[in-house]
């Protein structure tokens, strides 16, 4: 079976850092994304990690480690407009298996 | 600039009715997907497409069909509409890739189907 496990809601004050957890126990491996989704909008793309490490873009980290089936997304000076729903995805096998989805992370952030 | 789109962002249905879902793509991608997202259940696979004419169920293809006459087009068909398929439809799609390989999948605005 396929199990993605994030938390469902965090909060975090403006100019902080964040840190979102996402751990997986899927049939294969390929990839982990994250995706950024604001209310009533579609996701967009933020990262993709494929090797053990640390992937930095911005104000955005991605981390990944595969022996613990274990990734996390770390913001920092967390402004307003992120707020929003993050999502982790697996790409449990090569190819083009669909990617299995988390439920999703809504993080508010507060003045 | 990428681009995902679905015909309607809002549509209200009466208990019954078929309904059709269209999404276009102009990325030249091979692969498409159906997906529905509720409150607390996250995104679930309806029915993905690897390439023209073929379909795959995903996690939850009852009440749901599928079509994929041209590439840039997949739609996703409710043959009898029901309260329960009240939700947000996002369609996406993505590059086919190689072995080994995978490729982001790009979301379309989605839409909001309400069953009444």
């Amino acid at each position: 079976g396929q199990n993605i496990d994030q938390p469902t809601e965090m909060t975090a004050t403006e100019g902080a850092i964040v840190q979102i957890n996402c751990t997986y126990q899927t049939s294969g491996f390929n990839g982990l994304f994250w995706y950024q989704q604001h209310a009533g909008e579609a996701p967009t793309f933020l990262s993709y990690n494929v090797l053990d490490g640390l992937e930095e873009k911005g104000r955005f980290s991605s981390f990944l480690s595969r022996s613990k089936g274990y990734s996390y997304l770390l913001l920092k000076e967390l402004q307003m407009k992120d707020s929003a729903s993050y999502l982790c995805a697996v790409s449990p096998n090569s190819g083009n298996t669909p990617l299995v989805f988390g439920k999703g992370t809504r993080l508010s952030v507060i003045a | 600039d990428v681009k995902v789109t679905q015909s309607s962002r809002y549509l209200v249905k009466r208990t019954g009715e078929k309904v059709f879902l269209e999404c276009v793509q102009d990325m030249d991608h091979e692969n498409m997907f159906w997906y529905r997202q509720d409150p607390g259940l996250g995104l679930r696979l309806i029915y993905f497409s690897y390439d023209v004419k073929m379909k795959e169920k995903g996690d939850i293809p009852e009440g749901y069909s599928v079509s994929r006459e041209k590439k840039e087009r997949f739609s996703l068909i409710l043959e009898s509409a029901s309260t329960n398929q009240t939700s947000m439809y996002l369609c996406a799609s993505s590059l086919h890739s190689g072995p080994g390989g995978v490729n982001e999948q790009f979301f379309g605005p989605g839409t909001r189907l309400t069953v009444l």
